[in-house]
């Protein structure tokens, strides 16, 4: 069984640069697809993108491509969530959670969870 | 503005059934499947109906979905005080490249 475990909250200034984590265990982790998600305060989910731990094959929205990139070391079971210039209103809860093979499966395996707070 | 619509609260007393909406469009809930997912306060989302109307193991009978078209439904029958939470839809999109799409969530409040 495939588990998530994600990098502790962080805390940074605005124009900062940041990389949370999302470490998985378990079986055939490489076949996996990994998406992130994003939840404001007070808000609903948002689907930021998914990668392929294989190949590192990514999809973003269009709404956080360009803002965002994620990327994979699959030698330690290991997703990224990276910014280069961090804003304010990046400030938010970030979900990894996995559909397993197939990037259109429903996300039965989810993160904990990391607060990023920008201020 | 969310990709699939889904109306913002939904109540209803315990024993009762309600139904949850879900509307989308023919590149994403009419090409793709619907999952569904809770989100009890303070918690992550967890998996409550994949692939329209599957259940994964764990989730009680009491939560049913179904997709018709370009719109989906999640029912929840036997409503118990513990259901209270949010409800989120969402599907694969197959325009600007495929990217997946969450609705924009129904809170649940059992009176």
């Amino acid at each position: 069984e495939v588990q998530l475990v994600q990098s502790r909250g962080e805390v940074k200034k605005p124009g900062e640069s940041l990389k949370i984590s999302c470490k998985g265990s378990g079986d055939n982790f490489s076949n996996l697809w990994i998406g992130w998600v994003r939840q404001r305060p007070g808000k609903g989910l948002e689907w930021m993108g998914i990668i392929y731990l294989g190949d590192s094959s990514t999809r973003y929205s269009p709404s956080f491509h360009g803002q965002v990139t994620i990327t994979a070391d699959k030698s330690i079971s290991t997703a990224y969530l990276q910014w280069n210039s961090l804003k304010a209103s990046d400030s938010a809860m970030y979900y990894c959670a996995s559909p397993g093979p197939y990037y259109f499966y429903g996300m039965d395996v989810w993160g904990q969870g990391t607060t990023v707070t920008v201020s | 503005q969310s990709v699939l619509t889904q109306p913002p609260s939904a109540s209803g007393t315990p024993g009762q059934t309600v139904i949850i909406s879900c509307s989308g469009s023919t590149a994403s809930i009419g090409a793709n499947t619907v999952h569904w997912y809770q989100q009890l306060p303070g918690a992550a989302p967890r998996l409550l109906i994949f692939n329209n109307n599957q259940r994964p193991s764990g989730v009680p009978d009491r939560f049913s979905g179904s997709k018709a078209g370009t719109s989906a439904s999640l029912a929840i029958s036997g409503l118990q005080s513990e259901d209270e939470a949010d409800y989120y839809c969402a599907a694969w999109d197959d325009s600007l490249n495929g990217q997946g799409v969450f609705g924009g969530g129904t809170k649940l409040t059992v009176l």
